[in-house]
């Protein structure tokens, strides 16, 4: 079965910092790959995704996100977190069946 | 468009007690499911669907029925809680593999 790993369960960092997440998967064929964000007290929403083509993918709100295939990594990042970046972050993996898989997830607390 | 709606947003039960979760979407998307979201563990899938008439067991079924006799609706049954069930439970849909649109949630606590 495939497995998603987020490396960090909560990350706490100042307003303008740099953040990046990690998320490793343990599927060797072609998947499609995503970071969901969870604001405090809203369901998911999608930050972005990756299909194919170009593997640095930008996403909302100044996210992107790198995929490296060799390493089976789809990591986050974001150059400058602001108080409103505080939220859960969800890292998951698709095959062609439609099934989602989801990393436990990262709580990133952003203080001012 | 609504999206994906849930109702209802909270719910209280006694163990043993049965209820519906209700999920509806007005995407026209062929692929429903079921997750419930527990701490540190992310969302586990719990039932999906593929198109009405045809549903199928994810991860963490046990406990749960689904049925989907329209595009629209697809509603999860608890057949007798169990204080294990107490979870945030979410309904997703999709046209196309993995970009799901997820519904607000159901908050559940079984007593």
């Amino acid at each position: 079965a495939q497995s998603v790993s987020q490396h960090n369960h909560h990350v706490i960092l100042s307003e303008a910092a740099s953040l990046e997440l990690g998320c490793n998967y343990s599927y060797g064929g072609t998947v499609n790959l995503f970071w969901y964000v969870q604001y405090p007290g809203q369901h998911l929403q999608l930050l972005l995704k990756y299909f194919s083509g170009d593997p640095l993918v930008k996403g909302i709100k100044g996210f992107e996100a790198e995929f490296i295939k060799s390493k089976f990594s789809f990591n986050l990042r974001k150059p400058s977190v602001q108080w409103s970046d505080t939220a859960e972050y969800f890292c998951a993996v698709s095959l062609e069946d439609y099934k989602l898989s989801f990393g436990a997830g990262t709580t990133v607390t952003v203080r001012a | 468009n609504a999206g994906v709606t849930q109702t209802p947003k909270f719910q209280v039960l006694k163990t043993g007690q049965s209820m519906t979760l209700q999920c509806a979407q007005d995407m026209n998307h062929e692929y429903m499911s079921w997750y419930r979201q527990d701490p540190g563990m992310g969302l586990r899938l719990i039932h999906y669907s593929v198109g009405a008439g045809i549903t199928d067991q994810g991860e963490v079924p046990n406990g749960y029925n689904v049925s989907r006799s329209t595009t629209e609706d697809f509603p999860l049954r608890l057949l007798s809680a169990a204080p294990s069930q107490t979870s945030v439970y979410f309904c997703a849909s999709s046209k196309t593999s993995g970009e799901q649109y997820f519904g607000p949630g159901t908050r559940l606590t079984v007593t």
